[in-house]
């Protein structure tokens, strides 16, 4: 498609629970991003994926956050044991080329919302 | 840790006039973008300037870039009610993620 898809648009998970959010990126882009936003103001970086490779995890808090790009498949963001400090909005982008290449934006899907109660 | 950080945190303009918001950042860059984001949404990509590119523009939109001062300005010009929404400045180093600053919530009255 010519838009990143997110699903579900809102999540609401008790304290503990495991959480999973859903990204299909534009077709023919080879670049996936999760970034997470807090109380609208900053957009932290977690993790990318160079087709279903993983590219950079730097970001990622690697005890209870997991994701995956398989083919064939939207890719997938998963929090294990969610905590209350996880409540955010979560971002999907794809770009057709690596970021640091002339014109090569990042496309944004609209944001899974995570409530965590 | 964060790249950007811009000024101001908020700006209210009257339609027709201008809106300059501002962008610091830390370390070298490959190249610095800007994006819009309205509210409940995702962020729009709205220009791309590279490192050894000093000024662009795009429509209304004027952006200049400082890498001796680390910063970069975004320009609307006559601006509209639509234009209200939140932008973001963000810098590309080598590792490819983007690392976006803490962006300008922009209100446009008609």
């Amino acid at each position: 498609g010519e838009e990143v898809a997110q699903t579900p648009k809102h999540l609401v998970r008790g304290e503990g629970q495991k959480a999973k959010l859903y990204c299909a990126p534009i077709k023919g882009h080879s670049y996936v991003f999760w970034y997470q936003q807090v109380l609208k103001n900053e957009f932290k970086f977690l993790i990318s994926f160079q087709n279903e490779n993983v590219f950079d995890e730097t970001g990622m808090p690697k005890e209870r956050f997991s994701a995956k790009c398989l083919p064939n498949s939207p890719c997938s963001l998963e929090i294990q044991a969610t905590k209350l400090e996880d409540s955010a909005v979560y971002f999907c982008a794809s770009s057709q080329f690596r970021p640091t290449s002339y014109n090569s934006p990042l496309h944004f899907g609209n944001g899974t919302r995570l409530t965590v109660t | 840790s964060q790249q950007g950080e811009e000024d101001p945190q908020a700006l209210s303009i009257q339609e027709g006039e201008n809106a300059t918001m501002n962008c610091s950042y830390k370390t070298s860059i490959n190249n610095l973008q800007w994006y819009r984001q309205n509210s409940g949404r995702g962020l729009v990509h709205l220009i791309l300037i590279r490192s050894n590119e000093r000024e662009k523009h795009s429509g209304r939109l004027r952006v200049t870039l400082d890498t001796s001062k680390k910063s970069s300005s975004l320009l609307i010009t006559a601006s509209r009610a639509a234009d209200t929404a939140s932008y973001f400045c963000a810098t590309t180093v080598d590792t490819d993620k983007l690392i976006f600053g803490t962006g300008t919530r922009l209100q446009v009255f008609p």
